[in-house]
């Protein structure tokens, strides 16, 4: 099934612990893309990458880091996290240069206290 | 660049209704248009998309979309409402900016539908 994978679904975690999302897809898209989405505010975009090792800033990168080593994966990582990182984090991804839609990951939930 | 515009956050319909949530968009090229649906608790799932053919989109669960370009606007119907029809929709536009397909989200229309 094609399908893009995120986890966790629910993190709790403490200010300035470390933390890494992990995203991967099995449909062979060069494009990936992590978004956060808040009340209000829909979704913003954080990073995206558009091949292996090709890697760009969004609308709002400030405090996330991103690596594209395979492609299939892209990792989202927080190296200090703070309250104000709480959100609802989304993984997608797509073929470029095909507007066809884009595939979201299930979601996770990640709180930062 | 591109832009999107939900012009309503909020729309509320008694079941069996018609829906229209709205959608404006921006580009200096030519764009494709997405409707994307998000039920509580729930990852996002394309409804419909617009990529140049027909101007009238139909999408899933009875839902479709007219892509009208001299009003820049690309805005969601459906007939008659359902209870399960109750969710978040996001317009997306995305066009060739900077040579690749980058979308932009709307920030998102919640549908809240009435017995």
């Amino acid at each position: 099934e094609a399908q893009v994978t995120q986890n966790p679904r629910y993190l709790i975690t403490v200010t300035g612990k470390k933390l890494t999302v992990t995203c991967s897809q099995n449909m062979n898209h060069e494009y990936m893309s992590w978004y956060r989405q808040d009340p209000g505010l829909g979704l913003r975009q954080i990073y995206y990458s558009m091949n292996v090792e090709v890697t760009d800033k969004g609308d709002v990168p400030e405090g996330y880091k991103v690596s594209r080593k395979e492609k299939r994966n892209f990792p989202l990582i927080l190296e200090s996290p703070s309250p104000n990182q709480t959100s609802l984090y989304f993984c997608a991804s797509s073929l470029i240069g095909d507007p066809g839609g884009y595939t979201f990951g299930s979601g996770t939930r990640l709180t930062v206290v | 660049a591109q832009s999107v515009t939900q012009l309503d956050s909020h729309v509320s319909v008694s079941e069996g209704t018609p829906v229209l949530l709205r959608c404006n968009y921006s580009s200096s090229y030519s764009p494709s248009l997405f409707w994307y649906v998000q039920h509580p608790n729930k990852g996002l799932q394309l409804l419909l998309k617009y990529t140049s053919a027909a101007t009238l989109v139909k999408g899933i669960n009875g839902f479709e979309a007219e892509f009208k370009k001299s009003e820049t606007s690309f805005h969601l119907t459906k007939p008659s409402a359902h209870m399960s029809d109750a969710a978040e929709y996001f317009c997306v536009v995305s066009d060739r900016s900077g040579g690749s397909y980058i979308p932009t989200f709307g920030r998102g229309t919640s549908l809240i539908v009435h017995p």
